[in-house]
This record gives C-alpha cells, sequence and structure tokens, in this order.
C-alpha cells in the first residue's frame, strides 16, 4: 500500500492567487514527520515545510503553510499568492519513528504534483 | 558551502558496463540514502546507510551495490548498466529523528545505452 498518495498529477493556478497541494499519508507509527519539497525544473530538491506528528499548530513558512489533518491522515501544502517561480514538481514525503536504525527513519516520497503558475 | 556533493553531474553507459556514483557529505550525518527518481514515480529508495558500515536495501536495489566505510561517503555502484537504470539518482543525508529532513545533493542524470 502507498504509504503517501498525492493525486493530483498536474494542477494550473492563476498568478497571485491561493493553491492547495493535496497530500494523505498510513502510517501506524504515532510518532512521524511529514514534509514537503520543492524540484523546479533545475532539478534539486528544496525543503519547503516540515509537520510533526505531535505539533498542535500547523506549520507556516512564509508563504507555505501546512493543512495538518490528523484524524484523516492529511497534510496538504498551501501556497499563498502564488508567483511564477512557484512553477515546479512538489513532492509530500514521510519519516516514521524515531529514526534511529532499520527501515523506520528513511524518507518516503509521494508521486508529486506538477504546479504550473499562468501570468 | 556545507551539503552533500554528488559525482558526476552527467553519465551516459553503455549496456553491462559498470561505474561508480560518488557522494560525500560534510555534516557529519549517521543517515545517507540513496534514491532514483523516474517520470511519474516519486523518488524511490534504493539502499540506505544508518551510519559506517551499516547498509541496508531500500524498495529498488536490484542492480546497485553500496558502501560505508566513514560517515562522509556513501557511494553508489551500478554493476551491469541496464537501460532500466536510466534515470536521476539522489543521494541525501540526514540526522535520525522525524523532525529532521534529508539535505539532497544535486543528482546525477544517468543514461545507458
Amino acid at each position: 500500500a502507498q504509504k503517501i498518495t498525492q493525486t493530483q498529477p498536474g494542477m494550473f493556478v492563476q498568478e497571485k492567487e491561493a493553491v492547495t497541494l493535496d497530500c494523505t499519508y498510513d502510517t501506524s507509527d504515532p510518532s512521524y514527520g511529514l514534509f514537503w519539497y520543492k524540484q523546479p525544473s533545475s532539478g534539486e530538491m528544496i525543503f519547503l515545510i516540515y509537520q510533526g506528528s505531535y505539533d498542535q499548530q500547523n506549520a507556516t513558512e512564509g508563504r507555505y503553510s501546512l493543512n495538518f489533518q490528523k484524524a484523516r491522515k492529511s497534510a496538504n501544502l498551501v501556497i499563498s499568492a502564488s508567483q511564477l517561480g512557484d512553477s515546479a514538481m512538489y513532492f509530500c514525503a514521510m519519516r516514521e519513528g524515531w529514526g534511529y536504525g532499520g527501515s523506520q527513519g528513511n524518507l518516503i516520497f509521494g508521486k508529486g504534483t506538477k504546479l504550473s503558475v499562468k501570468p | 558551502n556545507a551539503g552533500v556533493t554528488q559525482t558526476p553531474k552527467f553519465q551516459v553507459l553503455k549496456t553491462g558496463q559498470s561505474m561508480t556514483l560518488q557522494c560525500a557529505q560534510d555534516m557529519n550525518h549517521e543517515y545517507m540514502s540513496w534514491y532514483r527518481q523516474d517520470p511519474g514515480m516519486g523518488l524511490r529508495l534504493i539502499h540506505y546507510s544508518v551510519g559506517a558500515g551499516i547498509t541496508d536495501q531500500g524498495e529498488v536495489p536490484n542492480g546497485y551495490n553500496v558502501s560505508r566505510s566513514t560517515t562522509e561517503d556513501f557511494p553508489l555502484r551500478l554493476l551491469s548498466a541496464a537501460p532500466s537504470q536510466t534515470s536521476v539518482y539522489f543521494c541525501a543525508s540526514s540526522r535520525p529523528g522525524t523532525n529532521y529532513g534529508y539535505t539532497f545533493g544535486s543528482g546525477t542524470r544517468l543514461t545507458v545505452v
């Protein structure tokens, strides 16, 4: 079973509008971290935002926020006021467990969403 | 700059050739991983290491070999290249703990003809 599901292969958004990229996850581990990465056309992987399973508040980093709904196992990325430079692939990822030893601690990725920002 | 250094950035191999992708990090991270990225598949884990001398298989390990003799280095070896190994390869490192993200290298674009 997929641990990270991103159901939107591609999305379009108008410049200056907000956009939500969906991510659902599957784990039985009570301790986990959720991450979003951006991959522009140049290919590098850029860390955007992190949410811990025990965090009470949704994470925010500038124009990025993470809509964390633990009961639904959902961790959607919200980008406010989209810019042309936001056009990229976006990956949701999860890290389970305390990260010490064994397969727990590996970062597991979804298949990604390609976001295109229209001027 | 501190980070993860991958070499080479581009490589073309003939079927059956072998090669080693190099990865080095200077952040003293215990965890190191190799991923491959194929269109529509996201990043899939090939091999990983939780410390010097310790390696294990990820989701797609066949055709690849790794070793971790030092904390800093984690090379990925293609034993006998096949066209199915045409991909973009990323090395990444991290500290243990669910609150740490991984730092990625810039990637290696490998084509096997």
